[in-house]
């Protein structure tokens, strides 16, 4: 099983539709949890960290189920500008490794 | 600019040469990364450092992968004997610690081995 798991879609959803990813982690020991973006042929960027209460900035909510091991990210409202790979990334447990999933493709159409 | 630089941006080589990809980090960054990534797939974790020291290398695929950050700062990965399965976008980010998760990305090198 992979440390990391993500559908990697396409999701292609109409303008102002909500969406919602998830990934599922391996190791039940991970503390640390995020979600990067990654426009295509640029680098990934960091988009939110994910809290054990969950989180939300703007258009964007976070949450982490720890019991089923896995983070989701759900996105309001979506722009054209949100079309690009988003990747889950979790730490190494005991490290400081940052382990990315595939990504998922998500497309906005207008 | 004042963030990441990875040079080159784009390294064509042929099989069995050696390879060596320099990353400049952001200054004042302690900790820096070694990822890669093929077309499709996330970010490969390779090994990164804290510091001068490699804290974690177990992400290298083999011996002909090395990477060294002598004086805490640039680094460079070095592949040795490169393969054609060695053809990838190699990205290098730094963070100001270790445990923030918050890694920023250089544009990354692109090495192609023929």
């Amino acid at each position: 099983r992979k440390e990391v798991e993500q559908d990697p879609g396409p999701f292609n959803v109409p303008e102002g539709a909500t969406v919602a990813f998830n990934c599922t982690y391996s190791n039940s020991a991970s503390q640390s949890f995020f979600w990067y973006r990654q426009d295509c042929r640029k680098e990934p960027k960091l988009l939110m960290s994910v809290y054990s209460s969950g989180n939300e900035d703007g258009r964007f909510t976070a949450q982490l189920n720890r019991a089923s091991q896995y983070i989701s990210l759900l996105i309001r409202d979506s722009k054209l500008s949100d079309s690009a790979t988003y990747l889950c990334v979790v730490n190494g447990p005991g490290t400081y490794k940052y382990i990315f999933g595939t990504g998922t493709r998500l497309k906005v159409l207008a | 600019g004042a963030g990441v630089s990875q040079t080159p941006s784009n390294k064509v080589t042929e099989k069995g040469k050696y390879v060596e990809l320099r990353c400049d980090p952001i200054s004042g960054h302690t900790a820096l990364y070694w990822y890669r990534q093929s077309l499709g797939q996330g970010p490969e974790f390779l090994i990164y450092f804290q510091g001068t020291g490699a804290a974690d290398d177990s992400g290298l695929p083999n011996d002909r992968f090395f990477a060294v950050r002598p004086e805490g700062s640039v680094s460079t990965l070095k592949i040795q004997r490169t393969e054609r399965g060695d053809s990838a976008v190699y990205l290098c980010a730094s963070s100001p610690t270790v445990n923030t998760g918050e890694l920023f990305f250089g544009e990354g090198s692109r090495l192609t081995v023929l």
